[in-house]
């Protein structure tokens, strides 16, 4: 099947404009999760969904920052007026677990975000 | 809080030798699970491998071992017979109630 999928995987924006972010999970997964990765770092947590519930968003740096999942499959991680600070690699993960054990998550490409 | 530390920022082996990747853990959590990723140059991140804090067993894959200290809070990874193919950046994370910490990485360079 499938794995997780994600558009676009390159986006340039100019400092200021609005982005919107796709991810696709794999067909059945309840979980999604979004995570920031910086230039030499590891992927840092953004926000989490079961189903369509955002159970965390305690990694969101901002509130120029929104996710949504609104019918429990595809989501959309949006960033508002961008900076350039904003500028990494987004990674989608999707995972079967539905509750408290830390099932495991597979990611998708990401999104390779530049922030002019 | 949580917190994964991989001391070994970069690391250069050449062909066929074996090297092991270390992982630290720090968590309060008495139910956790640790897991290893590799990322290669093309960007997307690969499972390897999931274990729960209740199992200290090492495990063997092929050329891939993993030895879990619960009490040293560490998760190490060894390759054997290193291929050129292994070459990636290599991240220990730990993940409870869903919530994944990743360690910084440790990108590994196999010389031909």
């Amino acid at each position: 099947g499938a794995g997780v999928s994600q558009s676009p995987r390159y986006k340039v924006a100019k400092r200021g404009q609005d982005v919107a972010l796709r991810c696709d999970p794999i067909s059945g997964h309840v979980s999604l999760f979004w995570y920031q990765q910086a230039l030499g770092q590891g992927p840092e947590f953004l926000t989490y969904f079961q189903n369509e519930a955002q159970l965390d968003k305690s990694g969101l740096p901002s509130d120029r920052f929104f996710a949504e999942r609104p019918e429990g499959s595809v989501s959309t991680l949006k960033i508002q007026r961008t900076q350039q600070e904003d500028s990494a690699v987004y990674l989608c993960a999707s995972s079967l677990a539905t509750g408290h054990d830390t099932d495991t998550q597979y990611f998708g490409p990401g999104t390779r975000l530049t922030v002019l | 809080a949580q917190k994964v530390t991989q001391a070994q920022t970069e690391i250069s082996v050449v062909e066929k030798e074996d090297v092991t990747l270390d992982c630290v853990y720090e968590t309060r959590d008495t139910t956790y699970y640790l897991f290893w990723y590799k990322q290669p140059p093309s960007g997307e991140l690969v499972f390897l491998i999931r274990r729960n804090s209740f199992d200290e067993q090492n495990e063997i894959s092929g050329r891939y071992s993993w030895n879990f200290q619960k009490s040293t809070s560490s998760f190490n990874f060894t390759i054997t017979a290193s291929q050129v193919v292994d070459s990636a950046v290599y991240f220990c994370a730990l993940g409870s109630y869903q919530k994944v910490t990743f360690g910084t990485g440790t990108k590994l360079q196999v010389i031909p």
